[in-house]
């Protein structure tokens, strides 16, 4: 059982560049997140979803996309990469959290790096 | 904007006795959840307890207690004879619109000295 699986664990990009984050979880969860962790400055939610083909904005969208046409994958786009978007990121997902058998998994993280 | 801020960077408990992390949050909804979780070096996220922001009785979960302050904001997690086991960064987190949207304060390292 895999879990959160997230790719690449590492990467360096320059300033204007482009990438996708990937992000696939194997156990059938419906709500899936992404967040950066800055040092210090805890976990800030980019976009979350609630299904294949819903997502919504969290905390810090701009600078960021998302899609969910699968329920299995939840990928992160960056546009245009700006230094501020240095920070590692955390993709997860969740059973519904209001149930009592919820559980929620977060991936092992992208450190990001935009020179 | 719904936020939750923990003021407390690291806490050090000695082993067996009593913590207690704090957590205040800022939120328009009337119906939200609040959520302690633990993260281990593993990063999994382990849900420690929740608290239905209807019910007025505070959560409890073995040596886990909260005390939930709705007036005043505040959500601080009470460990009680605390294990060496318990040392993880915690995390206090909102649930909000519906259920779908989770924040998360900036978390607390624990340490706990044997």
């Amino acid at each position: 059982n895999a879990g959160v699986t997230q790719t690449p664990k590492f990467r360096i990009l320059k300033i204007g560049q482009s990438m996708t984050l990937q992000c696939t979880q194997d156990m059938n969860h419906n709500y899936m997140y992404w967040y950066r962790q800055d040092p210090g400055m805890g976990l800030k939610l980019i976009y979350y979803s609630v299904g294949a083909g819903i997502t919504d904005k969290g905390e810090v969208p701009n600078g960021y996309n998302v899609s969910r046409s699968t329920t299995e994958d939840f990928p992160l786009r960056l546009e245009l990469a700006a230094p501020s978007q240095t920070s590692v990121y955390f993709c997860a997902s969740s059973s519904p959290l209001l149930t009592t058998n919820e559980k929620l998994f977060f991936g092992s993280g992208t450190q990001l790096s935009v020179l | 904007a719904q936020t939750v801020t923990q003021s407390q960077p690291e806490m050090s408990v000695q082993e067996a006795e009593t913590v207690t992390l704090s957590c205040t949050y800022d939120t328009s909804e009337s119906d939200y959840y609040l959520f302690w979780y633990k993260q281990p070096p593993s990063r999994q996220m382990i849900l420690v307890i929740r608290q239905e922001a209807y019910k007025q009785q505070n959560a409890t979960e073995n040596r886990f207690s909260v005390n939930f302050q709705k007036a005043a904001k505040s959500f601080s997690l009470k460990i009680s004879d605390s294990q060496l086991g318990d040392a993880a960064m915690y995390f206090c987190a909102l649930l909000y619109n519906q259920g779908g949207k989770l924040i998360f304060g900036q978390g607390t390292e624990l340490s706990v000295k044997p």
